[in-house]
């Protein structure tokens, strides 16, 4: 099975700090997506890459940044944190451009 | 844009007493429409795709099926271990969809004993 690890299951940071998300996925995917969840709005996706070096903005990128050097790996960089980035986030991967996706068990993050 | 929308927003069921949850899309070419149940504090976890009118698919006691502008995912009896958020999520047609999928908010099932 693939297998998507998120680094943390939980964090906690302060406003205005730099914060790194990491993702692996195993199975020599191509492409990999950052989502944030919250209550009433469901799945929101953030960044998304589709080749290594490679990325695109998705539906609400701004206040994020994201980093492919590997295939197998994918950051989602909250450059200043804010309280409203506060959410779980979902890292996922697809093997190809048509097909669903493989998640992450998610990282709860709380901005104070 | 493509929309999701789900129905119910949430589902309280007695356990065997089978029901059905909506998931209603606007894209402007369907490729893939896909069901994902996710337990509370966890990722998504894939159940079905769908990819044309007509098709169905069945897991234990899920079955999907779908239309032109809908699809449906039917409990059959269900247990209290199918209590989860269900998701629906579409995947379009288009040179910039690069398989991005667009989900729904979900329906919350909860199945009492």
């Amino acid at each position: 099975d693939v297998k998507v690890t998120q680094s943390s299951r939980y964090l906690v940071k302060r406003t205005g700090e730099k914060v790194f998300l990491e993702c692996v996925q195993d199975m020599d995917h191509e492409n990999m997506f950052w989502y944030r969840q919250d209550p009433g709005l469901g799945l929101r996706l953030i960044y998304f890459s589709y080749d290594v070096k490679m990325k695109e903005k998705g539906d609400i990128p701004e206040g994020y940044s994201v980093s492919r050097e590997k295939k197998e790996r994918f950051s989602l960089i909250l450059e200043s944190a804010s309280t409203n980035q506060t959410s779980m986030y979902l890292c996922a991967s697809s093997q190809s451009s048509r097909g669903g996706y493989t998640f992450g068990s998610g990282t709860r993050l709380t901005v104070v | 844009e493509d929309q999701v929308t789900q129905s119910p927003e949430a589902l309280r069921l007695q356990e065997g007493e089978s029901s059905s949850l909506n998931c209603s899309y606007t894209v402007s070419g369907l490729r893939g429409l896909f069901w994902y149940r996710q337990d509370p504090g966890k990722g998504p976890e894939f159940l079905f795709t769908l990819y044309s009118a007509g098709e169905e698919k069945e897991k234990e006691r899920l079955k999907a099926t779908l239309t032109k502008k809908e699809s449906f995912l039917h409990i059959t009896a269900p247990k209290p271990e199918d209590s989860a958020t269900y998701l629906c999520a579409v995947q379009a047609w288009g040179s910039d969809s690069w398989g991005k999928l667009q989900f729904g908010a979900g329906t919350q099932v909860v199945v009492t004993p």
